[in-house]
């Protein structure tokens, strides 16, 4: 079955390092991918996504992600983080639909001042 | 139009009543889907629609749950006869016919809790 994994659930870290977060899916055939956000108390926006060209792609606040066919990954990095970038972040995808996005479980970011 | 609109925000209600939410989508986009989020998970598919058109709900987690969009814009979702493993967040998207291209744009969702 279809399935996006995010193995790590709780992610630490302190203002200016470097991020990046796990994403990898399972399934053979085409897809496209996403990162959402999610800010404490607001909803889910779209970060950034990949559909197909460029397997580098950059999203709004700095952050970009990359598309590695091979392993099956699609993960969200940002060069230097802020505290408000404090939030959960959920990688998804479309697989064999094109309406319902399989979600992962998300990762909790937190930033130290 | 600024964005996807739910209703309540919150609800509690008591075990075995019936509840019903409403989401009022991008005025533009066609496409309005259900999802479900539990604590500590992402998002689960419930149910979507193409204008008025139900096209996918056999996600629907059991015969209690039903959603309508009758005119082609607002939706809502009922749950009957509610248990306490409905508590959860329920979200409503919306998007364009291409979602994979321009993706969601969600809702703030509705919490239920059902003691």
């Amino acid at each position: 079955a279809q399935s996006v994994s995010q193995h790590n659930h709780h992610v630490i870290l302190s203002e200016a390092a470097s991020l990046e977060l796990g994403c990898n899916y399972s399934y053979g055939g085409t897809v496209n991918l996403f990162w959402y956000v999610q800010y404490p108390g607001q909803h889910l926006q779209l970060l950034l996504k990949y559909f197909s060209g460029d397997p580098l792609v950059k999203g709004i606040k700095g952050f970009e992600a990359e598309f590695i066919k091979s392993k099956f990954s699609f993960n969200l990095r940002k060069p230097s983080v802020q505290w408000s970038d404090t939030a959960e972040y959920f990688c998804a995808g479309y697989m064999d639909s094109n309406y319902q996005l399989i979600w992962g479980a998300g990762t909790k970011l937190i930033i130290k001042p | 139009d600024t964005g996807v609109s739910q209703d309540p925000r919150h609800k509690i209600t008591k075990r075995g009543q019936n509840v019903t939410f409403r989401c009022d989508p991008i005025s533009e986009h066609n496409r309005l889907y259900w999802y479900r989020q539990t604590l500590g998970q992402g998002p689960e598919f419930l149910t979507y629609f193409q204008n008025e058109a139900q096209l996918e709900k056999s996600r629907l987690l059991s015969d209690r749950f039903s959603a309508e969009r009758p005119k082609g814009s607002f939706s809502t979702l009922e749950i009957q006869r509610t248990e306490q493993g409905d508590s959860a967040m329920y979200l409503c998207a919306s998007s364009l016919p291409l979602p994979s291209e321009f993706g969601y744009t969600f809702g703030s969702g509705t919490r239920l809790t059902v003691v």
